[in-house]
């Protein structure tokens, strides 16, 4: 069955603090893997990465693959109280896709 | 385009109760999905359908029923609610059999079963 899970479940920080945020996964027929950033209401899309080794980048946040291990991380530099948010991990199989629980950010100023 | 629409944003059922939340897309994706969410679960898929016609079991899809008779609606029903399906729905689709299936999401129902 495939399986998503991330790590941490919750982390709280300083602001200017860098994080990094994991996710692990198990897949029988590996497609894409997703993150989404989920203020209050609906998750909205950060990155889908499909092949290993090549890091997405935005502004401040990074991501990369790997294929062989099965993570994936997200990276967040000089976070900003603006990044405090559910950060979501999604994995797409065969048909499916399936989410982590998503690690809840807390940027304190 | 509209995106992703659903209704209602809110509801409060009674156990035992039947509803239908509405599911809507613009953008003719083939793949449509419903998720619930709630406290410390992240998004767990109830069903989902690839095209029209078509739709399977997710994770969770105990209690629920849905059809795909057109591409553009997704509607889920709740048979006979029940407290344990008070929580957050989200209706999501995204092209399928290319690369691009990023999900677009819709706004939410939060729903109570009292």
């Amino acid at each position: 069955e495939d399986k998503v899970v991330q790590s941490p479940l919750s982390l709280v920080v300083h602001e200017g603090d860098t994080v990094t945020l994991n996710c692990s996964y198990e897949v029988t027929n590996f497609r894409s893997l997703l993150w989404y950033k989920q203020e209050k209401k609906a998750p909205t899309f950060l990155f889908m990465l499909t092949s290993s080794g090549i890091e997405k980048k935005s502004g401040r946040l990074s991501s990369i693959l790997d294929k062989k291990e099965l993570f994936s991380i997200l990276n967040i530099t000089a976070t900003q109280t603006g990044d405090s948010a559910i950060y979501l991990c999604c994995l797409q199989g065969a048909q499916k896709l399936v989410f982590g629980q998503g690690t809840r950010l807390t940027i304190n100023p | 385009n509209a995106g992703v629409t659903q209704t209602p944003k809110f509801q409060v059922l009674k156990t035992g109760q039947s509803m239908t939340l509405q599911c809507a897309q613009d953008m003719n994706h083939e793949y449509m999905s419903w998720y619930r969410q709630d406290p410390g679960m992240g998004l767990r898929l109830i069903h989902y359908s690839v095209g029209a016609g078509i739709t399977d079991q997710g994770e969770v899809p105990n209690g629920y029923n849905v059809s795909r008779s057109t591409t553009e609606d997704f509607p889920l029903r709740l048979l006979s609610a029940a407290p344990s399906q008070t929580s957050v729905y989200f209706c999501a689709s995204s092209y399928e059999g290319t690369i691009y299936n990023e999900q677009f999401f819709g706004p939410g129902t939060r729903l109570t079963v009292l």
